[in-house]
């Protein structure tokens, strides 16, 4: 079953803007991931952040947890045509049960 | 590093035939490797999670005789989908995790459209 739900579910945006996605996940975890993935490819892994994070930055993304609403948020700060793709949250919950759970994703437009 | 391979890219089969999809670890050894799928415009939905010497342990609600995996080595696991029919025809994608990582690592593959006529 799915255990994140992204939103929006898509969102467009020009070139420079920035872009914040949300992902709402149902139970506890140990970590949760942000993915990319372009059409018709394979997913590409952005950023990891744990349980006990509030906050992450890699580059241009920044990605926040609050496990008291089970809500994450990714930013992608002066977005580029090249950051059009679907963008993925998924959930682990730790210890031997390392499945990872993915949200439903956001489809990410940057116009030129 | 950690690349992950699938083959074929595509393949299209006939109605009734089976297919026989690889992924494979290039350059780390996976005990564990996942196999998903994906439909068009929706998210991945996880199938199975196959590890080396055992038996798949497959999600609810998938078949384990109609989706055949083998893990034999610790960079090879293969998906098998069998007398394939076009309500099969998805993305199917695979990861591994390595075996001296963390367990929550896992390496996407590229993917591999299946197409059942």
């Amino acid at each position: 079953s799915q255990q994140g739900e992204e939103d929006p579910q898509a969102l467009s945006i020009q070139e420079g803007e920035n872009a914040t996605m949300n992902c709402s996940y149902k139970t506890s975890i140990n970590n949760l991931q942000w993915y990319r993935q372009n059409s018709g490819r394979g997913l590409v892994h952005l950023i990891l952040i744990r349980s006990n994070e509030r906050e992450k930055h890699s580059g241009r993304l920044r990605v926040t947890l609050d496990t008291s609403k089970k809500s994450s948020s990714l930013l992608i700060t002066a977005s580029r045509a090249a950051d059009t793709a679907s963008y993925f949250c998924a959930t682990d919950v730790g210890g031997s049960n390392y499945k990872l759970t993915f949200g439903k994703g956001t489809l990410l437009t940057v116009n030129p | 590093g950690a690349v992950v391979s699938q083959h074929p890219s595509r393949v299209i089969c006939k109605s009734g035939t089976s297919v026989k999809i690889e992924c494979r670890s290039l350059d780390f050894q996976a005990t564990t490797m996942f196999w998903y799928r994906q439909f068009p415009k929706q998210s991945l939905m996880l199938m199975a999670t196959s590890n080396e010497g055992s038996k798949a342990t497959y999600e609810q609600g998938v078949e384990k005789d109609k989706f055949l995996i083998n893990h034999a080595s610790l960079t090879l696991s293969t998906l098998t989908v069998t007398s394939a029919h076009p309500e099969d025809s998805s993305f199917y994608i695979c990861s591994a995790s390595p075996t001296s990582g963390r367990n929550y690592e896992q390496y996407f593959g590229p993917g591999t459209r299946l197409t059942v006529t």
